[in-house]
């Protein structure tokens, strides 16, 4: 599995646009990239996966360059209830037969 | 919105007990699995389990874990002999076919005194 590397925390305010960037310089060909949020004393949940290019649902944006060596995803207008750890995956998805490998994610912090 | 149900989400417990952790995946998954997460740690992978066997394990699943699914619907863990390191909310995940997101559960605390 691709190491990934993101940012331990962040910090930011109701109503603004959270951007978490996930590094992933070893990423192969068959790799997906994978989003999960947890929120304090919950399992993790799926939020977005993206293989290029962007993707969007109706929580989050994935914008994934042309080198897929990282990976950005925006969170548009937060509200307190976005206060959540973020989980990067990087691993040949569409294989959910597989273990997942949780790093220790971004711990976001959305303040009033 | 199907979902991942645990039972029960606080479970004490005195050093040496057996326990047993209760999950009911969604209806129609195929793929199951079990996590735990110590307090202030990772989320960390313990078991899967596709067509009534264990696909993988990780290096915490040693001979005092077991997983069963003793019906079509619960998919259990059991802990023979609970250590004071064991305490850690217990999650239950499943998928459906490869390809599909997991879904968790809401976990079961584990407390061992």
């Amino acid at each position: 599995l691709a190491k990934t590397t993101q940012p331990i925390s962040m910090d930011s305010y109701e109503g603004q646009e959270v951007n978490i960037t996930c590094s992933h310089n070893n990423i192969a060909t068959n790799d997906y990239i994978t989003w999960y949020q947890q929120f304090p004393s919950q399992g993790p949940r799926f939020i977005i996966q993206g293989y290029k290019t962007k993707v969007t649902n109706e929580v989050a944006s994935l914008f994934i360059p042309a080198d897929r060596k990282s990976s950005t995803l925006s969170l548009p207008r937060v509200s307190l209830s976005d206060t959540a750890v973020y989980y990067c995956l990087v691993g040949a998805s569409y294989s959910s037969a597989s273990k997942i490998i949780f790093g220790s994610g971004t711990r976001l912090s959305i303040r009033p | 919105e199907p979902e991942v149900t645990q039972t029960p989400s606080h479970q004490v417990t005195q050093m040496g007990q057996e326990v047993i952790l209760r999950c009911v995946p969604i209806s129609n998954h195929l793929y199951f699995y079990w996590y735990r997460q110590i307090l202030g740690q990772k989320v960390e992978f313990l078991v899967s389990f596709y067509n009534n066997e264990i696909s993988e394990k990780s290096e915490i699943f040693d001979d005092q874990f077991s997983v069963e699914r003793p019906d079509g619907s619960n998919f259990t863990l059991k802990i023979r002999s609970t250590k004071l390191e064991d305490s850690a909310m217990y999650f239950c995940a499943s998928s459906g076919e490869v390809g599909d997101e997991q879904f968790f559960g809401p976990g079961t605390r584990l407390t061992v005194l």
